[in-house]
């Protein structure tokens, strides 16, 4: 399966700073990436679906505005939360998806654990 | 996307096997089934996926009924490392390739 890396894998920030967090497909050319956000004990959520060289497509409740999400290329999407908040606090996870016949599997990267203070 | 209910918790003891069942009663035709492991602080991790009937590889069996309304998961003697959550998914390759996740089974293996 696919390798996926993510950038930094821990981050601090102070409220009202904006903050990128980075994907990687090491050795997949994705086309689809997804973005998820899991708070604590809690299952992940799906923010938003990345496509490569087009708009992101965000789920219903996820502020467009505030992730901003960007797949310029097939190997890297990043996700940027714009003046964040302690409720922002999360920790944000990327997947690529696979290809033909994997029938829906995807591959996670490790995660970023975002705190905002 | 078909929902998925699972048990929310589930304690085993090293050795044993066990058995995680999902129900997803309204399951489309196209779907597939796909069962992941997370453990804290990481991304998840694909353990088996199957259409029908039973597919076994290293890690896990995955039993399908005929009916595909629901499916068990089976990891066999258990170790304390697969202390994690398992997540049960139901989904098809032909849309979006985006995968709801329910609340999992938090799987507890005791010494």
């Amino acid at each position: 399966g696919a390798v996926v890396s993510q950038h930094p894998s821990r981050v601090i920030c102070k409220s009202g700073t904006s903050v990128k967090i980075e994907c990687r497909s090491l050795d997949f050319q994705a086309t689809t990436m997804f973005w998820y956000r899991q708070f604590p004990k809690q299952s992940l959520m799906l923010m938003a679906t990345s496509n490569e060289g087009s708009k992101a497509t965000y789920e219903q409740g996820v502020e467009k505005d505030k992730f901003l999400i960007n797949h310029a290329s097939l190997t890297l999407s990043t996700l940027t939360v714009t003046s964040a908040h302690p409720e922002d606090s999360s920790f944000y996870i990327c997947s690529v998806r696979g290809g033909i016949g994997t029938y829906n599997e995807q591959f996670f990267g490790p995660g970023t654990r975002l705190t905002v203070l | 996307l078909a929902k998925t209910t699972q048990p929310i918790s589930m304690d085993s003891y090293e050795g044993q096997e066990v058995n995680i069942t999902c129900s997803h009663n309204n399951i489309a035709t196209n779907d597939y089934i796909t069962w992941y492991q997370q453990f804290p602080s990481q991304g998840p991790r694909f353990i088996i996926q199957g259409y029908k009937t039973k597919v076994t590889n290293e890690v896990a069996s995955l039993f399908i009924p005929a009916d595909r309304k629901s499916s068990t998961l089976s990891l066999p003697r258990v170790s304390l490392s697969d202390t994690a959550v398992y997540y049960c998914l139901v989904g098809t390759s032909g849309n979006t390739g985006k995968l709801i996740f329910g609340q999992g089974t938090t799987l507890q293996v005791k010494p």
